[in-house]
């Protein structure tokens, strides 16, 4: 398996526009997590999903911020409009309820000028 | 609720010297826990996980960890440090009724000097 992947991998944009941040889960997994990691804050968790429906987003930092899972096998983080503050490196992860292992993707850096 | 604490936002060694990363947890039930190691621009990579069998877990490039319930303790070590070994270490806990879900701790940057 190629493991999880997310494009782009680096992002750069000015203030005020739409980022939109992919991710490819590992096949058959049925969670799927995005996180947030900042040197200030450290890694933090977004929101996840279970067979592709939120279960939690109250990671979610405001309106600003919104994903879906259309499918199993894809994913999407927006941020519109985008901040400078929003600048940091965006993980995917996905697991399977019957290994517990998260699985990360290579991340994906976004500047925000 | 769970939560991870690892002492040390930085810890430095020689080449050769022993390697011991802190971790404390809470947790309401019986964790599941799991060191994650982080390289410079990569994703996060499995090390090693407990999940209530053996208390002294293995796991990849001579890392283990014992897991301590008295202690809540799930500290990392490796008997000899190598200069490949540089990278940031996260500590991670998951209780039982968590989903799937990982509270991880704030990382320790492992340096390893030569």
């Amino acid at each position: 398996d190629a493991g999880v992947i997310q494009s782009p991998r680096h992002e750069v944009t000015e203030m005020g526009q739409e980022v939109t941040l992919r991710c490819k889960p590992i096949s058959g997994h049925d969670y799927l997590f995005w996180y947030r990691q900042t040197m200030m804050r450290g890694l933090e968790l977004l929101i996840y999903f279970n067979n592709n429906v939120p279960i939690d987003d109250s990671g979610m930092p405001e309106d600003r911020f919104s994903a879906k899972m259309p499918n199993a096998s894809f994913s999407t983080l927006k941020i519109q409009p985008s901040e400078p503050r929003d600048s940091a490196v965006y993980f995917c992860a996905s697991s399977s309820s019957a290994k517990n292992i998260q699985y990360f993707g290579a991340g994906t850096r976004l500047s925000v000028l | 609720a769970q939560s991870v604490t690892q002492l040390g936002s930085h810890v430095s060694v020689s080449e050769g010297a022993l390697v011991l990363l802190r971790c404390n947890y809470s947790s309401s039930v019986p964790p599941y826990l799991f060191w994650y190691v982080q390289y410079p621009n990569q994703g996060l990579q499995l090390l090693l996980k407990y999940t209530s069998a053996a208390t002294l877990v293995k796991g990849i490039n001579g890392f283990e960890a014992e897991f301590k319930k008295s202690e809540t303790s799930f500290h990392l070590t490796k008997p000899s440090a190598h200069m490949s070994d540089a990278a940031e270490y996260f500590c991670a806990v998951r209780g039982n009724n968590a989903g799937n879900m990982l509270t991880f701790g704030g990382g320790t940057r492992l340096m390893v000097k030569p």
